[in-house]
């Protein structure tokens, strides 16, 4: 099973500072990852998919970046809503996994 | 737009199966592949399995042999059976639907782009 490390598991950033959460995955899984943002009480919404391609209706502060086994979320400018907590996933292989997880808070 | 909603027992005895429903509104059912995710409380997100609309199914291996899930197409819904529960199956039960549409493109992509808003099943005595 593929495993996709997300650190830190929180991440303190302010308003209009620009994001990078990272994902390592344990062994290549070339450009075959997405990335989901979750809010309290709410379900996971696809924000990236393919590493780098935005999901329908995503702004494009946000974008992903990365190939093999390290990959990036970045936003650019944070807003106030962007504060949540985001996971990685792969499809690269049987089962399909994702990550712990970043919570980004306000600093 | 597609919405998901999931249907069943919310408290489930130890051993028993867990019975889920995820009925589909604004969509057809027929030409997606259609997900089970969950997720324990405070923690992060597991990929239970699938199904299409002719049956096929996969699972996680982890979960394989207590799973079962089926298909409903003329009532546009699919369900999921999870047997022999513990209490580590207690968590938020999500239906999700794969990103590519079938009639129009390679599928299944294994992004899940939308979700049904979760039900929270509790395995205890």
């Amino acid at each position: 099973e593929i495993v996709l490390t997300q650190t830190p598991a929180t991440l303190s950033l302010s308003p209009g500072e620009r994001a990078t959460l990272p994902c390592r995955a344990s062994q290549s899984i070339s450009s075959y990852l997405a990335w989901y943002q979750q809010k309290p009480g709410q379900a996971p919404r696809l924000l990236i998919y393919d590493t780098s391609n935005r999901a329908t209706g995503i702004p494009a502060r946000f974008s992903g970046s990365g190939s093999g086994t390290d990959f990036t979320l970045t936003i650019s400018s944070l807003e106030p809503e962007d504060f949540a907590v985001y996971y990685c996933q792969q499809r690269s292989d049987w089962p399909y996994t994702f990550g712990q997880g970043t919570k980004l808070e306000i600093k | 737009q597609v919405q998901l909603q999931e249907s069943g027992p919310r408290l489930v005895k130890p051993s028993e199966t867990l019975s889920l429903t995820c009925t589909v509104s604004g969509a057809s059912i027929s030409t997606y592949y259609w997900n089970w995710i969950r997720q324990p409380a405070g923690k992060g997100l597991e990929w239970i399995g699938r199904i299409y609309t002719t049956g096929s199914t996969n699972q996680n291996p982890s979960l394989k042999s207590r799973v079962t899930m089926s298909v409903d197409t003329s009532k546009n819904e699919f369900s999921l059976k999870l047997s022999s529960v513990t209490a580590a199956d207690t968590a938020i039960y999500y239906c999700a639907r794969d990103k590519a549409d079938c009639s129009t493109t390679s599928c299944p992509a294994n992004w899940f782009d939308s979700w049904g808003q979760g039900t929270l099943v509790t395995v205890s005595s």
